[in-house]
């Protein structure tokens, strides 16, 4: 049964360009959760997903960033215009339902570099 | 709102040997979950330990368990006969019952040595 799978594993945008993260949750998982990680920091949350719906985003910045969760395909994060505080690492996590007694698996990550 | 704080950004210690990792957090709910997740050089984040808050008993998985002292609102982590592998960094995480945000600590560096 494969992981939680995120692509790309790095990523490398020029400010003002566009980033577009993947994740595809384990086989059976329909909640989605993003994290960002920035250097030498613990990972702060970003945005929790179910199949087309946007549940909690209290800790997306308010622009340039959105997230989606389709009926069909991966969970996709993406940064408009973005800028070098963007660059971290951006983990994706999925769990088979919402709550504590849900392990949240992550995946690898990717590495976002702003240059 | 919850905080999760660890004091100790690097440790060090032999193999063979057991190592403490401290967390405090705040919180005024009452019934919560704790978790160590640990972070190797790859970046994958995995998951070491969990304790439910509203159980006594002290979690143990194999090498690793932890203490923990709801009144104190503290909860480290015991590695016991530390090996290699167990280098990493590792991250201490509270996450409410019915929330779906963990709320992570600023990590600890181990760095275990022959």
């Amino acid at each position: 049964n494969a992981g939680v799978m995120q692509n790309p594993r790095h990523l490398v945008r020029r400010r003002g360009q566009e980033a577009r993260l993947r994740c595809s949750p384990m086989k059976g998982h329909s909640h989605v959760y993003w994290y960002r990680q920035l250097p030498e920091e613990g990972l702060k949350f970003m945005v929790y997903l179910q199949k087309e719906n946007i549940i909690d985003e209290s800790g997306m910045p308010k622009e340039r960033f959105s997230a989606e969760f389709p009926k069909e395909g991966p969970s996709i994060l993406r940064i408009q215009q973005v800028v070098r505080g963007d660059s971290a690492a951006y983990f994706c996590a999925s769990s088979p339902a919402a709550g504590g007694s849900y392990e949240q698996y992550f995946g690898p990550g990717t590495r976002l570099t702003v240059t | 709102a919850q905080t999760v704080t660890q004091s100790q950004p690097e440790m060090s210690v032999q193999e063979a040997e057991t190592v403490t990792l401290s967390c405090t957090y705040d919180t005024s709910e009452n019934n919560y979950y704790l978790f160590w997740y640990k972070q190797p050089p790859s970046r994958q984040m995995i998951l070491v330990i969990r304790q439910e808050a509203y159980k006594q008993q002290n979690a143990t998985e194999n090498r690793f368990s932890v203490n923990f002292q709801k009144a104190a609102k503290s909860f480290s982590l015991k590695i016991s006969d530390s090996q290699l592998g167990d280098t990493a960094m590792y991250f201490c995480a509270f996450l409410r019952p019915t929330g779906t945000a963990l709320i992570f600590g600023k990590g600890t560096t181990l760095s275990v040595s022959s």
